[in-house]
């Protein structure tokens, strides 16, 4: 089974500071990464889908960026704020032992004080 | 729209007892998806229905069956619940014009499932 890895597993920033965390995965047979933004007593939520080497993809203070060579994705958040606590998850769209299929990593909870 | 709904919201089973749980999105999406989500863990795929009248095993199949009973509805049955099966699980819908592999996916709410 692929490993998708996520870290750190937690997060806690102040609000106005700004703030990264990684998902790795094999760069073998990559078709696609997808993030997504967990909100607690939601639902996941998408927030981008990447599929080059080198894309980069925005959403007002949120960007990410994709290097399928070396099996990294990157998530920023710029100027934090508490509305941006969630848990961020990421995504492998690849062909494992059972087909193709989405391949979520642990993901990375954020909590931005106030 | 209502998005994708599922029933019911929390559910406590005795081990050995069986039940289903409703997954319905009005998106006229073509693909559908269970999920389990486990303390520590991701998501984790448990079938999946990538257009109507076709499903496939995912990740963790064992102890679960499930029905595309038409486009907008799939059920996933545990005939024999287990305490393994507690868990919050979510269903999931996709547009999946091409390949599927840049398709949003769309979750529902979540059942929180205990089996004691």
């Amino acid at each position: 089974i692929l490993n998708v890895e996520q870290s750190p597993q937690s997060l806690h920033v102040q609000e106005g500071d700004s703030t990264n965390f990684t998902c790795s995965f094999p760069s073998s047979n990559f078709y696609a990464l997808h993030w997504y933004r967990w909100e607690t007593a939601k639902s996941p939520e998408a927030l981008f889908v990447m599929t080059l080497n080198g894309d980069e993809k925005k959403k007002g203070r949120i960007s990410a960026t994709l290097n399928t060579k070396e099996g990294y994705s990157y998530l920023y958040i710029k100027g934090s704020q508490p509305e941006d606590s969630a848990t961020y998850l990421c995504a492998l769209f690849m062909n494992n032992n059972a087909g193709n299929m989405l391949t979520f990593g642990g993901g990375t909870r954020l909590m931005v004080k106030p | 729209n209502a998005g994708v709904t599922q029933t019911p919201k929390f559910q406590v089973l005795k081990t050995g007892q069986s039940m289903t749980l409703q997954c319905a999105q009005d998106m006229n999406h073509n693909s559908m998806y269970w999920y389990r989500q486990d303390p520590g863990m991701g998501l984790r795929l448990i079938y999946y229905s990538a257009s109507e009248g076709t499903t496939d095993k995912g990740e963790v199949p064992n102890g679960y069956n499930v029905s595309r009973l038409n486009k907008r509805e799939f059920s996933l049955r545990l005939e024999s619940a287990a305490p393994s099966q507690t868990s919050v699980y979510f269903c999931a819908s996709s547009e999946a014009r091409t390949s599927g592999l840049t398709d949003t996916q769309y979750f529902g709410p979540g059942t929180r499932l205990t089996v004691l």
